[in-house]
Order: C-alpha cells, then structure tokens, then sequence
C-alpha cells in the first residue's frame, strides 16, 4: 500500500491565482481529512468527509477554499484565489475503524508570492 | 464539544532525562486517543493509541478519565526522539482534533 498520496508535494504561486491540491486515501478507508499546518496557528482541521460525504467544513477559513470528494480515491482541495496568507503545509489523512488511528499524507508546502 | 489540550509549547530535556508530555481532553463521550510525532519537515506519524496500551519507541501514555489526561511519558529521552508531539482526539463521526503540539527537544 502506498499510503496516502498528495500532489503536488511543492506549489508556489502567485497571489490570485487558483490552487488546486490532490489527496488519494488509502483504499479502504471511509473517512478523509484536510488540515493545515503553519507555525503561527499549529495543526488546523480545515473540513473532513465519511463515506466521500462532507461532515463538518466549519475550519475552512473562508469562501476561498472548497473541497470536493467526488469518489472514495479521489479528493481535492481549492483555494480561489490564493492569498500569501494561505502559505502553510497542507495535509490529507485518512481513516478507517477510529481506533487504528489515521495515515497522513506527506503534506502540500503551498507558497503563495 | 471536544477539545485537546497541550499546555506546552516547548519541552527542553537533557539526554538520558525522563519525558512526559502532557495532554488533557473535553468530550462527552467515550474518546479514542492517539498520539502523533512529526520528525523535521516530515508527514505526521501515529505513534500509540490508548486502545492498544503498547509501548512504542520505549513511549507509553495512560488513558486517565478521571483527569481527563492522556500524557506521553518515556524513561530516558534519546536525541532521537526531538520531533513536534501531537496528541489527538477522535470523537463522533470519525472528528479528528488534535492539540496544538510540542515540540521536544533532547540536548546531547
């Protein structure tokens, strides 16, 4: 098993323009989640979906970012347009039983100039 | 609601010194509680969940409901173990929260 994948593992980009981060969970588990990392604010939980239904977004920070899990391999984070204040690490999980725990991807280090 | 809580930023110990990282939760219901470890500029790594009661990398931590705590405690701390510790709570539906982190750092 591969693990979580997420792409791309660099993004730089300009301020305005679109991103678009991918998530592929590792098959088999229901439940995916998107966080972000920075040093000012830690670990934040941006929205998480069960069963590729969206549960709770109440961290997506704005209207800027959405999120999609059309399948249960496929998921994507967007954020339109991108801000400088959006730079973080952005990292994809997933789960299955709760009591395993969760796999994390190797994160997206977004910059935005 | 459910909260996590991790009242120290930064954890400086000597080599060869003993190690507990604190964490204390809120939630209503019976939690699943695990905590995370993320090396340098590296994914995040579950490290031990309460459920299993195992001992990982010489670390233990102890589900104590009665103070709400799920604290990291490892005997003698190796220069290897500097890493930014999370722990975590997993309540309905599957929530993750995770408290905001510290950062262990073993001076040789």
């Amino acid at each position: 098993d591969a693990g979580v994948i997420q792409s791309p593992r660099h993004e730089v980009t300009e301020m305005g323009q679109e991103v678009t981060l991918r998530c592929k969970p590792i098959s088999g588990h229901n439940s995916l989640f998107w966080y972000r990392q920075t040093m000012m604010r830690g670990l934040e939980l941006l929205i998480y979906f069960n069963n590729n239904v969206p549960i709770d977004d109440s961290g997506m920070p704005e209207d800027r970012f959405s999120a999609k899990m059309p399948n249960a391999s496929f998921s994507t984070l967007k954020i339109q347009p991108s801000e400088p204040r959006d730079s973080a690490v952005y990292f994809c999980a997933s789960g299955g039983r709760t009591t395993y725990g969760y796999t994390f991807g190797s994160g997206t280090r977004l910059t935005v100039v | 609601a459910q909260r996590v809580t991790q009242p120290e930023k930064l954890l400086s110990v000597f080599k060869g010194a003993p190690v507990e990282l604190k964490c204390n939760y809120s939630y209503s219901g019976s939690p699943e509680l695990f905590w995370y470890v993320q090396y340098s500029r590296q994914r995040l790594q579950l490290l031990l969940r309460h459920i299993s009661r195992e001992s990982i990398k010489g670390f233990t931590a102890d589900l104590n409901k009665g103070e709400t705590s799920f604290h990291l405690k490892k005997p003698f701390a190796q220069e290897e173990d500097s890493a930014m510790y999370y722990c975590a709570l997993s309540g309905g539906y599957q929530k993750v929260t995770f408290g905001t982190g510290t950062k262990l750092q073993v001076i040789p």
